[in-house]
């Protein structure tokens, strides 16, 4: 079945730091790649996607490429922002089941 | 994107109670799920909720705990029945209009049992 093992947090930044989360998948045939940000006692909201092998989702700064050797999605941002603080989800679905797969979820903090 | 609403945002039931949460989607879309986010945890699956037919649960959740009605394609509830404290979490309600596409939530039932 579809799995999505994300990197453990928490994690704490100063501003302006280079963030990175690491995501990797396994899957079968083609699943399509999305990274949920969840803003604190808020719902999910989907910050970037990526629907085939070498694609780039990005927003708001937030970069993340389809490794399909690799099986990854990392986020990245150069320049992160108090206002990122967040828990960060690694999610994919792909084939016949249309309901998402999350990773565990990373706790963000960026402290000015 | 489809604008997904839910209410109520949150509660704060008695146990042995039951809580109806509901899910309005302002599009129709083929399927609605919800989803269980415990304390500090990540989202897990509880049901596809199917239009026309019953819902389809996941492993570990029953339909007399967690009944589902889905009565057309822009509407669904979820009811949390018989509650304990266990049942304290975050529900949330996405759509789906297709294979491999995105999700969007609705901002999700924040629901504490006492």
């Amino acid at each position: 079945g579809n799995s999505v093992t994300q990197m453990e947090g928490p994690v704490t930044l100063s501003e302006e730091a280079f963030l990175t989360i690491n995501c990797t998948y396994t899957a079968t045939g083609y699943p399509s790649l999305f990274w949920y940000v969840q803003y604190p006692g808020e719902g999910l909201q989907l910050l970037l996607k990526a629907t085939k092998a070498d694609d780039k989702g990005s927003n708001k700064g937030f970069e993340a490429t389809y490794r399909k050797e690799t099986t990854s999605f990392h986020l990245e941002k150069g320049s992160v922002q108090v206002s990122d603080s967040a828990v960060y989800f690694c999610a994919l679905t792909g084939g016949s089941a249309r309901q998402l797969t999350f990773g565990s979820g990373t706790q963000l903090t960026v402290l000015p | 994107s489809a604008v997904i609403s839910q209410k109520p945002s949150r509660d704060i039931c008695q146990r042995g109670t039951s809580l109806t949460i509901q899910c309005q989607v302002d599009s129709q879309v083929t399927m609605m799920f919800w989803y269980r986010q415990q304390p500090g945890q990540s989202l897990t699956l509880i049901a596809t909720a199917n239009q026309g037919s019953e819902a389809t649960y996941e492993s570990g959740f029953v339909i007399d705990k967690f009944p589902i009605s889905r009565p057309n394609l822009t509407f669904s509830t979820l009811t949390v029945s018989n509650m304990s404290p266990e049942d304290s979490s975050i529900y949330l309600c996405s759509d789906s209009t297709g294979e491999n596409t995105e999700a969007f939530f609705g901002q999700g039932t924040r629901l504490t049992v006492v």
